[in-house]
């Protein structure tokens, strides 16, 4: 069975530009994370999308948004960037998102903000 | 909120020595609990889990049993090797609708075992 898969596995940027970021879940999971991971802040929850709506979601400005498609792949987008947003960024996968079911990872996308 | 609190690191250890990462949290009602390993470069990977009070996860000889009454779940190993080297995360699957999907992590151990 294939793992969480996210592209690009690396990407840079320039401060102001948007970015937009792939997460293909692990097959018959409905419910997709995201996180992110920095030295400073730990793992962040950022949000969780669930048959293609936002059920829940983190502490973090409107420049960050997101959004599932009808297979549950999801994308995340990040308008403006900034060079706080340097950082990598997790994509996590489970069944339902219920408290009970483990969440599975990706391998992440490295993002750097020149 | 919910919160998780690890024990500071880093651990460094020689190969078969005894492992313990303390993990402690603070939440509502009977959340989930977990244990994520990181390595280098990579994602994270799901090492135990316990859903319910007295629970004990293993996976790997590695061990962690849920006790509500010290709101704790420590990770326990009895001998480990050179390739355990990688940062520990302990994470909460809050009870409740607003948890949907999210885990609150703790901030890492980074455990290095020398041969």
């Amino acid at each position: 069975k294939a793992g969480v898969t996210q592209t690009p596995r690396y990407l840079i940027k320039t401060r102001g530009q948007q970015v937009t970021l792939s997460c293909s879940p692990i097959s018959g999971h409905r419910s997709v994370s995201w996180y992110q991971q920095t030295p400073g802040q730990g793992l962040q929850f950022l949000f969780e999308y669930f048959s293609e709506t936002q059920r829940n979601k983190g502490n973090f400005p409107g420049r960050f948004s997101g959004r599932q498609f009808s297979n549950s792949r999801s994308e995340m987008n990040v308008s403006t960037l900034e060079l706080g947003d340097s950082a990598l960024y997790l994509c996590a996968s489970s069944l339902e998102g219920l408290s009970n079911q483990p969440q599975h990872f990706g391998d992440g996308t490295r993002l750097s903000i020149l | 909120g919910d919160s998780v609190t690890q024990m500071e690191g880093p651990v460094t250890l020689s190969e078969e020595a005894f492992l313990t990462i303390n993990c402690t949290y603070t939440a509502t009602g009977y959340p989930s609990l977990f244990w994520y390993v990181q390595y280098p470069g990579e994602g994270l990977q799901l090492l135990l889990k316990a859903t319910k009070a007295d629970d004990k996860g293993s996976n790997k000889g590695f061990e962690a049993t849920y006790r509500k009454e010290t709101t704790s779940f420590h990770l326990e190993k009895g001998s480990v090797q050179v390739s355990d080297s990688a940062v520990y995360f302990c994470a909460l699957g809050g009870a409740g609708g607003t948890s949907y999907g999210k885990l609150t992590f703790g901030q890492g151990t980074i455990l290095t075992v020398h041969p």
